[in-house]
């Protein structure tokens, strides 16, 4: 069955960079975008960008410009996320996503998330 | 950036009974060229990753109860579920996934039993 699987949980210090990985199987890993979606503690769902693993272009939301970067290994069949200059403000469970068809952005499935914490 | 706003933010519901929710996007999310809605429901249960419901506004994803419907058009929409079980306590989002990126979502509705 169609699964990704995401890195464990991470605490990182103000000013640092965390790196979230998801990996892919049941499925051809290059047909699909992987799109990343995070959800602060009792708040709501904020798409953060999407990354095609057949060129490996990505695209991101205005608000994560310059901050984060996504990207793939093919070989593997994992996408990975990584946000830099971290704030307490990024402490939220992070989720990969598959596109849910070639060409369409649904979302199926996702990843059990990967809980990114920020505290000096 | 297409603005999804969803209502109400939560509502409780007997068992066996009616529950609705509301969406409404800031622009049409119907493409005129293939005559389809972009836009999607999603299940969150506490702890857990969302669940895609439902796709094109009204296509449920393959294993999804049938007590789960969607429909609308343009700009307004709606999840229904026909006869309301424990087991779909839950908050609910809509997705808009029109033309290009950013893919926006609404606020989220909260759904408990009364």
């Amino acid at each position: 069955q169609v699964q990704l699987v995401q890195s464990g949980a991470e605490v990182k210090k103000p000013g640092a960079s965390v790196k979230v990985s998801c990996k892919a199987s049941g499925y051809t890993f290059t047909s699909y975008d992987i799109n990343w979606v995070r959800q602060a503690t009792g708040q709501g769902l904020e798409w953060m960008g999407w990354m095609n693993p057949n060129s490996g272009n990505a695209g991101y939301a205005q608000k994560f410009q310059g901050r984060v970067t996504m990207t793939r290994n093919t070989s593997i069949s994992t996408a990975y996320m990584e946000l830099s200059s971290l704030g307490s403000e990024d402490t939220a469970v992070y989720y990969c996503t598959r596109a849910g068809s070639p060409v369409h952005n649904w979302f199926a499935p996702w990843g059990q998330g990967t809980l990114v914490t920020v505290s000096s | 950036d297409i603005v999804m706003t969803q209502s109400p933010d939560s509502l409780a519901v007997s068992l066996g009974e009616r529950a609705s929710i509301n969406c409404k996007s800031s622009r049409s999310l119907l493409y005129s060229s293939n005559n389809k809605n972009y836009l999607a429901w999603y299940q969150q249960k506490p702890g857990q990753p969302p669940k895609l419901l439902i796709y094109w506004a009204s296509t449920r994803e393959s294993g999804v109860p049938d007590r789960f419907s969607g429909s609308g058009s343009g700009t307004d929409f709606t999840l229904t579920i026909s006869s309301l079980q424990a087991e779909d306590v839950a908050i609910y989002y809509c997705q808009q996934y029109y033309s290009t990126p950013p893919w926006t979502f609404g606020q989220g509705t909260k759904v408990e039993i009364k």
